[in-house]
């Protein structure tokens, strides 16, 4: 078991590019979310997976971000067009139901548009 | 929706020091309390959990507190090193169904040896 796995680390991208972000979650766990944090701030819920199933979209994840889960292992967040204002650190996570829901954190990936 | 505010901002003591973190949050219906340690341009590392149903948590040199109903945690920290520098972040999971954490801005820590 070693943690949640997130890929790449850094990420910088011209305006109007398309982006995709991996995370492998801890095994067992059944539950994985994305987040997404900028300087000086907390980390902002994007959504949530349960299994397979996305269960929970933050509104601030507008049409241009998807996110898949696969068989209910990996999960990919993928960002259309980028702008500037979507720079940022993308931070996964993932938990086991039933556990407190204590969750485990990836080392983030680093967006920076250009 | 659920708001959460950390005070203060920044802090720095002396290594050696006893200091505590503050956290407040909004909607006193929550699932859990965590706090989180953040390193610079790195995730997140869970530090402790307290269930809505426990007062208190405690792991080595820190304890956390919760108090519902007045919408208030802190987090204690004894004998600070300067391996603790880092910012504090607390998160609260509430019952609603959302299923997420919301989280407060973080406090960040400097001990100075």
């Amino acid at each position: 078991d070693t943690g949640v796995s997130q890929d790449p680390r850094h990420k910088i991208t011209k305006r109007g590019q398309n982006v995709t972000f991996r995370c492998d979650p801890i095994s067992e766990h059944n539950r994985l979310y994305w987040y997404r944090q900028t300087l000086g701030q907390g980390p902002e819920f994007l959504t949530y997976f349960q299994n397979e199933a996305q269960l929970e979209k933050s509104r601030l994840l507008s049409d241009r971000f998807s996110a898949e889960r696969p068989k209910g292992s990996f999960s990919t967040l993928e960002i259309q067009r980028t702008e500037q204002g979507d720079s940022a650190m993308y931070l996964c996570a993932s938990t086991v139901t039933g556990g407190y829901e204590k969750l485990f954190f990836g080392s983030g990936t680093q967006l920076s548009v250009l | 929706k659920q708001e959460v505010t950390q005070i203060p901002a920044a802090l720095s003591v002396p290594e050696g020091e006893n200091l505590v973190l503050n956290c407040s949050f909004t909607d006193s219906a929550i699932y859990n309390l965590q706090w989180f340690r953040q390193d610079p341009g790195k995730g997140l590392t869970s530090l402790l959990l307290i269930q809505s149903s426990q007062r208190e948590q405690t792991s080595g040199r820190l304890n956390a507190s919760l108090d519902k109903s007045s919408g208030r945690s802190t987090l204690y920290i004894a004998a600070s090193q300067p391996g603790d520098s880092a910012t504090y972040l607390c998160a609260a999971i509430d019952q609603t169904g959302a299923n997420n954490l919301f989280f407060g801005t973080g406090t960040r820590l400097t001990v100075i040896p």
